[in-house]
């Protein structure tokens, strides 16, 4: 069945670090594919999303691109802030949702 | 934007009670969910809805029940609370089709203590 799996957390970063969270996916089919963010004591915000192979997702200053060969969705962002400091899932949706166990960000000044 | 209301943020509820967990959302959505968010757990779908008055078991359904009597309203029950459904609950909604990526959208959560 469908599934996705994104690296263990915690990752810490010092502020304007490049930041780098693995996601791959396996799935039937031609799934669409989110990442989403959690704040501290808040639900899930959809950060970005991609919708077919090569797509690239933004918004930000966070990018993500659909590799259909590596089945990957690896979010990226280059410069990141104290702001930044949150819990990332990654997500896909087939006929259903599946999501990432998330991954735990705290960036120090 | 589309919104997803829980009608708490924090509850606090006694072993034994039946609790009602209330979420809606304003955008006509077919879809709505539940999940619980618990440490290292990550999400776990608990009841999901495609329609008014339809339901599917996900992946944790026991001590749990829903309510869908309008496409906007979503209820969870717990019948008789324990302290293992001590969690974060997240409610969310989305359109019934696949086409275009669209996704869920997430209520802020109710964080449900059961003494």
């Amino acid at each position: 069945g469908d599934s996705v799996t994104q690296m263990e957390g915690p990752v810490t970063l010092s502020e304007e670090a490049f930041l780098t969270i693995n996601c791959t996916y396996t799935a039937t089919g031609y799934p669409s594919l989110f990442w989403y963010v959690q704040y501290p004591g808040e639900g899930l915000q959809l950060l970005l999303k991609a919708t077919k192979a090569d797509d690239k997702g933004s918004n930000k200053g966070f990018e993500a691109t659909y590799r259909k060969e590596t089945t990957s969705f690896h979010l990226e962002k280059g410069s990141v802030q104290v702001s930044d400091s949150a819990v990332y899932f990654c997500a896909l949706r087939g006929n259903q949702f599946y999501f990432g166990t998330g991954t735990s960000l705290t960036v120090i000044p | 934007d589309v919104k997803v209301t829980q009608s708490s943020r924090y509850l606090v509820k006694r072993t034994g009670e039946k609790v009602f967990l209330e979420c809606v959302q304003d955008m006509d959505h077919e879809n709505m969910f539940w999940y619980r968010q618990d440490p290292g757990l990550g999400l776990r779908l608990i009841y999901f809805s495609y329609d008014v008055k339809m339901k599917e078991k996900g992946d944790i359904p026991e001590g749990y029940s829903v309510s869908r009597e309008k496409k906007e309203r979503f209820s969870l029950i717990l019948e008789s609370a324990s302290t293992n459904q001590t969690s974060m609950y997240l409610c969310a909604s989305s359109l019934l089709g696949t086409g275009g990526g669209q996704p869920q959208h997430f209520g802020d959560g109710t964080r449900l203590s059961i003494l």
